[in-house]
C-alpha cells in the first residue's frame, strides 16, 4: 500500500552543524505535510508544515522543502543544538480523509557535542 | 499556552481487563484524534471525532470504542485487553471549522501496559 517513510533510521551530527533529514511519499495526491519532533515518553511536537502548493517554508532555525516531482520532503534544521536530539517524523493527510495523519518511520536525530 | 491533556499519564491493566483514557483537547478546538504507538513504532491512528461525530476510522480494534462529549473531551474505551495493546495512547486536536488550519496539536500520551 501507499505510505510515507524515512530514508534513514539514525542520522548524528555535529552540534552547531546543519542537519538534514528526509522523507519519501508515494501517494502523490497527498496535498498536506508535517514534521514532528519526538522526545523519549513525549507527544509528537509540531515543528512545520507544509501544502502541496509550496516547495518550500521557513520557520525558525528550520526549512521544510517539497519536491513532488519525486514525492521527496526534507527537514533542515540549522546550527544544530543538543535539545534538538529526538525522533523526527514526516506525516501526511492522505486526501479524501477527514484529517487523519499516515505517519513515516521515524529518524533517529543524535547532536554530538 | 494551553496544550492538549490526558489522563492517565500511565495505567497497568491485567489481560482482559478494561481501560478508559481521556483526553481534553486544547480549547476552541472542535476535532480529536486518537493514536497509538507501539514500542520504536511511527503512531498509528485509531479515530477520530469532529463536533462529537466520528469523522474518521482508522485500525482501530473492534474491542476499543471511543466518543466525543458536549464538552469536546473525549475518552477512548479498550475492553478485553490483550498484552499487545501494550503502547502509548496519543490523542491529538484541531481547529477544522474553517478549514484554514490542519494542524494537530499532540498530547502528552497514555502509556499502557497490559501484565
Amino acid at each position: 500500500g501507499e505510505s510515507v517513510g524515512l530514508h534513514l533510521p539514525t542520522l548524528s551530527v555535529q552540534e552547531g552543524d546543519n542537519s538534514i533529514i528526509n522523507c519519501a511519499y508515494s501517494n502523490s495526491a497527498s496535498d498536506y505535510f508535517i514534521w514532528y519532533k519526538q522526545e523519549s515518553g513525549k507527544g509528537p511536537q509540531f515543528i512545520i508544515d507544509i501544502r502541496s502548493n509550496m516547495d518550500k517554508r521557513q520557520g525558525q532555525r528550520v526549512t521544510v522543502l517539497l519536491n513532488k516531482t519525486v514525492k521527496h520532503l526534507s527537514l533542515q534544521i540549522a546550527a544544530t543544538q543538543p535539545g534538538d536530539s529526538a525522533v523526527y517524523f514526516c506525516a501526511e493527510t492522505p486526501p479524501g480523509s477527514a484529517r487523519q495523519l499516515t505517519f513515516g518511520s521515524g529518524t533517529q536525530l543524535t547532536v554530538l557535542p | 499556552a494551553a496544550g492538549v491533556i490526558q489522563s492517565p499519564r500511565h495505567l497497568i491493566k491485567e489481560k482482559r481487563e478494561t481501560a478508559t483514557l481521556k483526553c481534553y483537547p486544547i480549547p476552541r478546538h472542535d476535532t480529536v484524534y486518537w493514536y497509538q504507538q507501539g514500542p520504536g513504532q511511527d503512531p498509528q491512528f485509531l479515530i477520530s471525532f469532529y463536533e462529537k461525530m466520528q469523522s474518521d476510522k482508522g485500525s482501530i480494534p473492534d474491542r476499543f470504542s471511543a466518543q466525543q462529549f458536549s464538552d469536546y473531551h473525549s475518552e477512548l474505551n479498550m475492553s478485553s485487553l490483550e498484552l499487545g495493546d501494550s503502547a502509548l495512547y496519543f490523542c491529538a486536536s484541531s481547529l477544522t471549522a474553517g478549514g484554514a488550519d490542519r494542524t494537530q496539536y499532540f498530547g502528552p500520551g497514555t502509556r499502557l501496559t497490559v501484565l
